[in-house]
């Protein structure tokens, strides 16, 4: 099956700082990927949709400036927690969709992100 | 508005029992697609099965089962003589087909598990 993979798969960083996450599509072109929040004992709930070439798409309640989304190719997109606070710790996903049927979704294995 | 609503939050079995999950869907749409996905305690989903609005067979992979009823809205997983290695998180999610959705999933709240030796 398709492969997605994540980088990095966790990462701490200090109040204050920006970290950067990578999807990436391996052996397919992804048109669109999500990207998912989940805190702990809690559902996946999505943050954004990212299409190739366009801006991303946000849920209602994520700040757009806060997460930024970049879908810059059809194998990868990076989302930026900027100015990352203590309540940004979460597992954070990413799935991608192939240019085939509509359904088709693949995640990545997730990034964990602590914020101290 | 699309909801999948998973009552059940956690579930303690023995080894060797059958369990059920349930798995309760909302939607106006006539054509969607339902998900079961496994999260262990690494934190990868897993994917188990697909089902689309238009196919209400049954279907049996293993020791699980999935029980398709549309007319009670309800997508149930069933694990036979589950084992230790069962142990996790179960997701059960909606998509709705068309561009406009961009195939966005919406999961449940998901059930905890626990299959003790």
């Amino acid at each position: 099956g398709a492969v997605v993979s994540q980088h990095p798969s966790r990462v701490i960083c200090k109040s204050g700082t920006s970290v950067k996450i990578e999807c990436r599509s391996l052996d397919f072109q992804a048109t669109t990927m999500f990207w998912y929040r989940q805190f702990p004992k809690q559902s996946l709930m999505l943050m954004a949709t990212s299409n190739e070439g366009s801006k991303a798409t946000y849920e209602q309640g994520v700040e757009k400036d806060k997460f930024l989304i970049n879908h810059a190719s059809l194998t990868l997109s990076t989302l930026t927690v900027t100015s990352a606070h203590p309540e940004d710790s979460s597992f954070y996903i990413c799935s991608a969709r192939g240019t085939g049927v509509a359904y088709e979704q693949y995640f990545g294995p997730g990034t964990r992100l602590t914020v101290t | 508005a699309q909801k999948v609503t998973q009552a059940q939050t956690e579930i303690s079995v023995v080894e060797k029992e059958d369990v059920t999950l349930d798995c309760v869907y909302e939607t106006r749409d006539t054509t969607y697609y339902l998900f079961w996905y496994k999260q262990p305690p690494s934190g990868e989903l897993v994917f188990l099965i697909r089902r689309n609005s238009f196919d209400e067979q049954n279907e049996i992979s293993g020791r699980y089962s999935w029980n398709f009823q549309k007319s009670t809205s309800s997508f149930n997983f069933t694990i036979t003589a589950s084992q230790v290695v069962d142990s996790a998180v179960y997701f059960c999610a909606l998509s709705l087909e068309g561009e406009t959705s961009g195939s966005r999933l919406t999961f449940g709240e998901g059930t905890q598990l626990t299959v003790n030796p």
